[in-house]
Formats: structure tokens, sequence, C-alpha cells
């Protein structure tokens, strides 16, 4: 079946170094994606979505970036700070019309200082 | 104030016993979501309910039943707990039709099943 996956579990910066976190997703139709922040005892938090019609938007401090010919999505976080420690999500739009996210694992980042 | 809620945040109960996680939400939203979030598993979905009197199964629906009481609520229970539905149960909102959009997840309850 089709599924969303990452490259790694963990990643492990020094404070102020750029983060790059992937993910691979096997449905050549998902049009949307998304990537969450889910901090330690809290629930997801949106950081940002692209379109599958788009190969690259930017946010505050974070880029993500889409490349549909590998099917492969990564989420760029610039001047790592502590407050990015967290497990980052991606997700992907498999239900189509109908809309339905399916998760990645999760990439546990660690910033330290 | 927190716009999706849950409640309760914490629970320990016994194998076999009823019980029901609710969720409220003050966005508007029509869809709403239930997940449980395992360690090493991410995110699986449990049901999801496009406005009150739709209801759908998701992946993992199995021991598991929803009701949306209303547009800003939506309960999910766990007929007769066992161990194995030990987890993190998050519920989540969406705006609805057909426009893509972030989902809004609630805190958490944790659930431990003895």
């Amino acid at each position: 079946g089709e599924s969303v996956g990452l490259h790694l579990p963990t990643l492990s910066v020094q404070e102020g170094d750029n983060s790059i976190i992937n993910c691979a997703y096997s449905n050549s139709a998902s049009d949307y994606f998304i990537w969450y922040k889910q901090e330690s005892g809290k629930g997801p938090q949106f950081i940002i979505d692209i379109r599958s019609n788009m190969d690259k938007r930017q946010g505050q401090r974070v880029t993500v970036l889409l490349n549909k010919t590998v099917k492969h999505l990564s989420l760029q976080i610039a001047a790592t700070q502590p407050g990015d420690s967290a497990v980052y999500f991606c997700a992907e739009n498999s239900g189509g019309s109908n809309y339905k996210l399916t998760f990645g694992k999760g990439t546990l980042l660690t910033v330290n200082p | 104030d927190a716009d999706v809620t849950q409640t309760p945040r914490n629970r320990i109960t016994k194998t076999g016993k009823r019980i029901m996680l609710e969720c409220s939400q003050t966005k508007g939203h029509d869809r709403m979501y239930w997940y449980r979030q395992d360690p090493g598993l991410g995110l699986r979905l449990i049901y999801y309910s496009f406005d009150v009197k739709d209801i759908n199964k998701g992946e993992i629906s199995d021991g598991y039943s929803v009701s949306r009481q209303a547009q800003a609520k939506f309960s999910l229970s766990l007929e007769s707990a066992i161990p194995n539905q030990t987890a993190l149960y998050f519920c989540a909102t969406s705006q609805g039709l057909a426009v893509l959009a972030e989902q809004f997840f609630g805190p958490g309850t944790r659930l431990t099943v003895l």
C-alpha cells in the first residue's frame, strides 16, 4: 500500500546551524503535503504546507522543497534554535478530494546549545 | 483559549472497561478526526467525520467507535478496553469542502489500559 516515510529517525544539530529533515512518499497521486512539529507533551502543530503544483515554499525560517520526480519532501530550518527541538512529521493527502492525511513516523530533532 | 480541547488529558483504566474520550472545537470546522500515536508508528487514523451525519472508518477502527454529537463535538469510545489500546490519542479538525488545509490538533489524551 501507499505510505509516507522518513529517511532519518533522529537528527542532532548545533544551535545556529541549518537543519534538513527528509521525507519520502510513495503515493504519486498525493497533491498536498504538510510538515508538523510536535513538542513533548503537546499535539502536532502546523509548520508549513505545499501543494503538488509547487516545488518550493518558504515561511519564517523554514522552507519546504518538493521533488515529485523522486517523491521526496524536505523541511529546511534556518539558524536552528533550541526551541526547534521536537519531533517533525510529514503528512500527505492520501484521500484525494476527500482529503485524508497519512503521516510519516517522525524525525526527532535535537538542537545542542 | 484552546481551539481544540480534549478530555480527559490522562486516563488509567482496566481491561474490559468502557472508556469515552471527548473532543470539542471552537474553530467552526466541519471535519473532525481521531488519531492514535504510538512510539515509532507516528499518527494513525482511527475514525473521521466530514460533517454531523458523516462517519468514516480510518485505518485502525477495530475496537473503537465514535459519535458526532454536534458540529463541535466528536467523541471516541473504547467499548471494552484492552492493553494494546494504551496510546496517546489526538483529536483534530480541518476546514471542510474541497479546501486543502491543515488539520488542527488537540493536546492529546494519554490512555493507559492495565
